[in-house]
């Protein structure tokens, strides 16, 4: 079955790093993504990572795949007041509509 | 470029009224149309999913309905609204590129029921 799951809290300082972490059940998925939401916003697509590498970086943004783990992360470099939001990672599986399991999310606090 | 909107922004509407929440997309064509549900700023819980007009699925049964009239236009409709009806709506489109599938989100609709 689909399950993604992350820890509900992160409190960090300003101009700390951040590390975002989700786990995953289901080793078919295909791409895993990041998304941010703002608060009373809809969901801002960050980054993606196909299920075939182990990492990528965009700018202050990386991305760590262990598939042997099942486990995704999200590190922000030189975290700023902005980046204050809830963070979900996501899945989605080849073949079928489209389907994007979501995780239960992240709320990022950072502290100035 | 593509844009996704959203209305109303936000809703105040008593228990057993109706709804409508309508959600549509700009510049881009025969896309899959997206329903959640998200409830105290926290999870999304799908609703409803669309990869064509007049095709419908819903993943949780529950007294809200969706239809897709127009090819980027999807509605949200509940007959009676219950209280268990708030949350915040989110509407998503997707197109498949190449394996990936990333969805992209309206505003929202804040919906409170009193």
């Amino acid at each position: 079955g689909e399950d993604v799951e992350q820890s509900l809290f992160l409190s960090v300082r300003e101009g700390d790093s951040s590390v975002i972490n989700c786990t995953y059940t289901d080793s078919s998925s295909t791409y895993l993504y990041w998304y941010k939401q703002e608060p009373g916003a809809g969901l801002q697509l960050l980054t993606y990572i196909f299920s075939n590498m182990d990492m990528k970086q965009d700018q202050r943004l990386t991305v760590l795949l262990n598939k042997k783990d099942k486990h995704l992360s999200l590190r922000i470099a030189d975290t700023q007041t902005g980046d204050s939001a809830i963070y979900f990672c996501a899945e989605t599986f080849s073949g079928g509509y489209q389907k994007v399991t979501f995780g239960t999310g992240t709320k990022l606090q950072v502290i100035p | 470029s593509q844009t996704i909107h959203q209305w109303p922004a936000t809703l105040v509407q008593p228990v057993g009224s109706p709804l409508s929440l309508e959600c549509t997309v700009e510049g881009t064509s025969n896309p899959n149309l997206y329903w959640y549900r998200q409830a105290a700023g926290r999870g999304l819980q799908l609703l409803f999913y669309s990869v064509g007009i007049g095709q419908i699925s819903s993943e949780v049964p529950q007294n809200l309905s969706a239809s897709r009239p127009q090819d980027r236009q999807f509605i949200l409709s509940s007959k009676k609204l219950l209280l268990s009806d708030s949350g915040f709506y989110l509407c998503a489109w997707s197109v498949r590129t190449g394996g990936r599938a990333e969805q992209y989100f309206g505003p929202g609709t804040r919906l409170t029921v009193t």
